[in-house]
């Protein structure tokens, strides 16, 4: 059984600062390393997806880091606001290709 | 361009009846995806098809849970003689290949009486 674990499972954090959280995932038989944010009635939306050694994605004040040999990856989210409140996804893609295993994730509210 | 879709958003049901789940993946997309995420747990793989290949049914959690793509597009997923363990949320994703982005679909909430 594959272990993907996310940490902190929850986070609140004031307007303005910046926060980030940690995915670790096996580092055998890696393919790809997935983000998603899951907002309250809605679909997860993807983010970035990484399958190189020290990748750095970004997208506007997010972006994420991979350490494949480690087995983790950061994401980081700079001057949070409001509608950043979601719970935050990452899934371990392996060389079984297709199948996601997702860790629980970590919740995020932001408050104004 | 259009999402994926599911229907129904809702459905409550009775202990030991049939239900089926219904989803539309992105058009072109060959890669489509089922999952279930249940109360307090993480997303959990059910089963995926790819194109024409016998789909990987490796996460179905019993012989009452069945899946099917018709065309390679439409595809409806069917649990018998529902449970109360099944209540979940059943999220349908697509993706161009099985190593592209999985694209979601706002799922279908089951509430099994």
């Amino acid at each position: 059984i594959l272990n993907v674990e996310q940490s902190p499972q929850s986070l609140h954090v004031q307007e303005g600062d910046s926060t980030n959280f940690t995915c670790s995932f096996p580092s055998s038989n890696f393919y790809a390393l997935h983000w998603y944010r899951w907002e309250t009635a809605k679909s997860p939306e993807a983010l970035f997806v990484m399958t190189l050694n020290g990748d750095e994605k970004k997208k506007g004040r997010i972006s994420a880091t991979l350490n494949t040999k480690e087995g983790y990856s950061y994401l980081y989210i700079k001057g949070s606001q409001p509608e950043d409140s979601a719970t935050y996804l990452c899934a371990f893609g392996g060389t079984s290709y297709g199948k996601l295993t997702f860790g629980q994730g970590t919740i995020l509210t932001v408050h104004p | 361009g259009a999402g994926v879709s599911q229907s129904p958003s809702n459905k409550v049901t009775e202990k030991g009846k049939d239900v089926e789940l219904r989803c539309d993946p992105i058009s072109g997309h060959t890669a489509l995806y089922w999952y279930r995420q249940s109360l307090g747990q993480g997303l959990e793989f059910l089963i995926y098809f790819q194109g024409n290949s016998a789909p990987d049914k490796s996460g179905l959690p019993s012989d009452r849970f069945s899946a099917e793509r018709t065309g390679g597009s439409v595809s409806t997923l069917t649990i018998q003689r529902t449970q109360q363990e099944d209540s979940a949320v059943y999220l349908c994703a697509s993706s161009l290949t099985l190593t592209e982005t999985q694209y979601f679909g706002p799922g279908t909430r089951l509430l099994v009486l």
